[in-house]
């Protein structure tokens, strides 16, 4: 299986840019994503890397390191709606398998 | 529909008894996944079904859980002699061709 660590908590102020990051073992690596988490809500997709380097979308970006087995998901200009989780998962495993794996999410507490 | 629907959105049940709970997949999307998740982890995987057949079900805890998808559309997630620590939220994401999975709002069982 997948190893996927990721911090369980961070706050951050209105207005500021926050770096959540996630490391992960695994082999035959397939591709990680980003969710994203409102309490009692269902996840809602936020980004997906295969390849090495940084994809950015509007506020968001998420960067890929393959080697250091490693990604970041950056918030700029945070908004008291960011208030959420945010969900780490990685695809890969024995066959290249399909199925993600989940980290346990990191809570992001955004105050005035 | 636009999005994934599961219906009921809540389901209370006594220790013991049988539950059924249903996943309605964005149309045409041909990979269903079930996932689980309890308070403060990310969801954990179930089962996945490519079309009619489950193509992978390593995920069901034991052979309590039972899922079907007869027509490639909708699937039915089955849980006999229902115990307390089945309770969660029970999530179904589907993914067409681009492998991003899109969740439904889940259904939180409750074993009392």
């Amino acid at each position: 299986g997948q190893n996927i660590d990721q911090p369980t908590e961070m706050t951050a102020t209105e207005g500021a840019i926050v770096q959540i990051n996630c490391t992960y073992q695994t082999s035959g690596f397939n591709g990680l994503f980003w969710y994203q988490q409102h309490a009692g809500e269902a996840p809602t997709f936020l980004s997906y890397n295969v390849l090495d380097g940084l994809e950015e979308k509007g506020r968001f970006s998420s960067f890929l390191s393959r080697s250091k087995g490693y990604s970041y998901l950056l918030l700029k200009e945070l908004q008291m709606k960011d208030s959420a989780s945010y969900l780490c998962a990685v695809r890969g495993g024995q066959g290249g398998s399909y199925i993600p794996t989940f980290g346990r999410g990191t809570s992001l507490i955004v105050h005035p | 529909g636009a999005g994934v629907s599961q219906t009921p959105s809540n389901k209370v049940t006594e220790k013991g008894k049988y539950v059924e709970l249903r996943c309605d997949p964005i149309s045409g999307h041909t990979a269903l996944y079930w996932y689980r998740q309890s308070l403060g982890q990310g969801p954990e995987f179930l089962i996945y079904f490519q079309g009619t057949g489950a193509a992978d079900d390593s995920g069901l805890p034991n052979d309590r859980f039972f899922a079907v998808r007869p027509e490639g559309s909708v699937s039915t997630l089955k849980i006999q002699r229902t115990e307390r620590g089945d309770s969660a939220v029970y999530l179904c994401a589907s993914s067409g061709e681009t492998d991003t999975q899109y969740f439904g709002p889940g259904t939180r069982l409750t074993v009392l």
